[in-house]
Order: structure tokens, then C-alpha cells, then sequence
């Protein structure tokens, strides 16, 4: 299994420019997350799907963040204009349940650096 | 509704030494405790977890953890240290159909 795939790896953006992450989950998973990962503030949980449907988006920044997840195989976290507190890395992560007692898969993280 | 306290962001330990790592957790309901371990650019991984039945849970690397309900912990060890076993772990809580809340994470140093 190739477990869960992010792109890009690295992102290198300046403030004000739309930003993509992408996300692939783990093939038969039903839920997703995106974490965002800082030292000041550790992890953060943004927002989940289950069934591609979204759960629970209380811990998405503002308007400026939105995710999607058009499909099983497939999400997207877009950032829109980016501020240069949005610079973190952002993990994806996919379990078979809603993760409460689901081990959560996570990917390798983008790392977003926003000038 | 949860939460986890990680006892130390940073716990410096010597090679072949014992690894302990504290967290304490707060919780409503009957909790769900994970550890997850970081190492240096990669994502989280299972380490162990604690659903129902026995208090002490064996993990993989050598790591276990015990639950005890009456101080409210979910402590990890390991007996003997080794260099790669240095990573940021995190200590998780969820409830039953609940989120995951993780800890704010402890950065293990081996020193050699």
C-alpha cells in the first residue's frame, strides 16, 4: 500500500497567492483530516470528512482556508490569500472510522513557507 | 469533551537508560489513548493504543504504556534507550464517536 500521498512536498509561495495542497488517502479509508503543525501552536486539527462529507471545520483558521473532497480518492486544502502565518507543514491523515479508535495513516506532510 | 497534558516538551535521556514519558489526560466519557511518534520530517505514526481491556498496552520499537483510570495516565516506556528512538511523541485522547485530541507533543533527545 502507498500509504497516504500529499503534494507538493515543499511549497514556496508569497502573501497574497492561492495556495493548493492535495491530498490522497489510503484506498477503502472513509475518513479524512488535515492537521496543521506548528511549534508555537503544535497540532491542529482543521477540519475531517467522513464519507466525503465534512464533519467537523471548527478548527479552520478563517475564510481564507477551505477544503474540499470530491471524491473518496481525492481532497484538497486551498488558502486564498496567503498570509505569512499561514507558513506551517500540513499533514493529511485517512483512518477507516471516524478515528476514535482507529489507528489514523498520515502522509508525509507539505511544508508551506508563505513570504 | 477531552484533552491531554504532556508532562516536558523536551526529556533528554542517556542510551540504555529508561524512557518514560507522562501525559495525563481529562476526559467525560470512557476514553480511547494513542501514542504517536515523529520522527524528523514524516508524518505521525502508531505507536500503541489503549481502546478496552487490559491496562497495559504493548507497542511496537519496545514501547508500552499502562492506563491507569485512577490518576487519570497514560504514561509511556521504554525499558532501554536507543539513538533511534529520538522523535517528537505525542500522547492522544478521543471518546467514542468523538475527534482525536492530541498532546502538544515531547521531544525525546538520546544522549549517547
Amino acid at each position: 500500500d502507498a500509504g497516504v500521498i500529499q503534494s507538493p512536498r515543499h511549497e514556496v509561495t508569497e502573501m497574497g497567492q492561492e495556495v493548493t495542497l492535495r491530498c490522497k488517502p489510503i484506498s477503502g479509508h472513509n475518513s479524512l483530516f488535515w492537521y496543521r503543525q506548528t511549534m508555537m501552536r503544535g497540532l491542529e486539527l482543521l477540519i475531517y470528512f467522513n464519507n466525503n462529507v465534512p464533519i467537523d471545520d471548527s478548527g479552520m483558521p478563517e475564510d481564507r482556508f477551505s477544503a474540499k473532497m470530491p471524491n473518496a480518492s481525492f481532497s484538497t486544502l486551498k488558502i486564498q490569500p496567503s498570509e505569512p502565518r499561514d507558513s506551517a507543514v500540513y499533514f493529511c491523515a485517512s483512518s477507516s472510522d471516524r478515528g476514535s479508535t482507529d489507528t489514523q495513516y498520515f502522509g508525509p506532510g507539505t511544508r508551506l513557507t508563505v513570504l | 469533551a477531552q484533552s491531554v497534558t504532556q508532562l516536558g516538551s523536551h526529556v533528554s535521556v542517556s542510551e540504555g537508560a529508561l524512557v518514560l514519558l507522562r501525559c495525563n489526560y481529562s476526559s467525560s466519557v470512557p476514553p480511547y489513548l494513542f501514542w504517536y511518534v515523529q520522527y524528523p520530517n514524516q508524518g505521525l505514526q502508531l505507536l500503541l493504543k489503549y481502546t478496552t481491556g487490559a491496562t497495559l498496552v504493548k507497542g511496537i520499537n519496545g514501547f508500552e504504556a499502562e492506563f491507569k483510570k485512577s490518576e487519570t495516565s497514560f504514561h509511556l516506556t521504554k525499558p532501554s534507550a536507543h539513538m533511534s528512538d529520538a522523535a517528537e511523541y505525542f500522547c492522544a485522547v478521543s471518546g467514542a464517536g468523538d475527534k482525536i485530541i492530541f498532546g502538544k507533543g515531547t521531544r525525546l533527545h538520546i544522549l549517547p
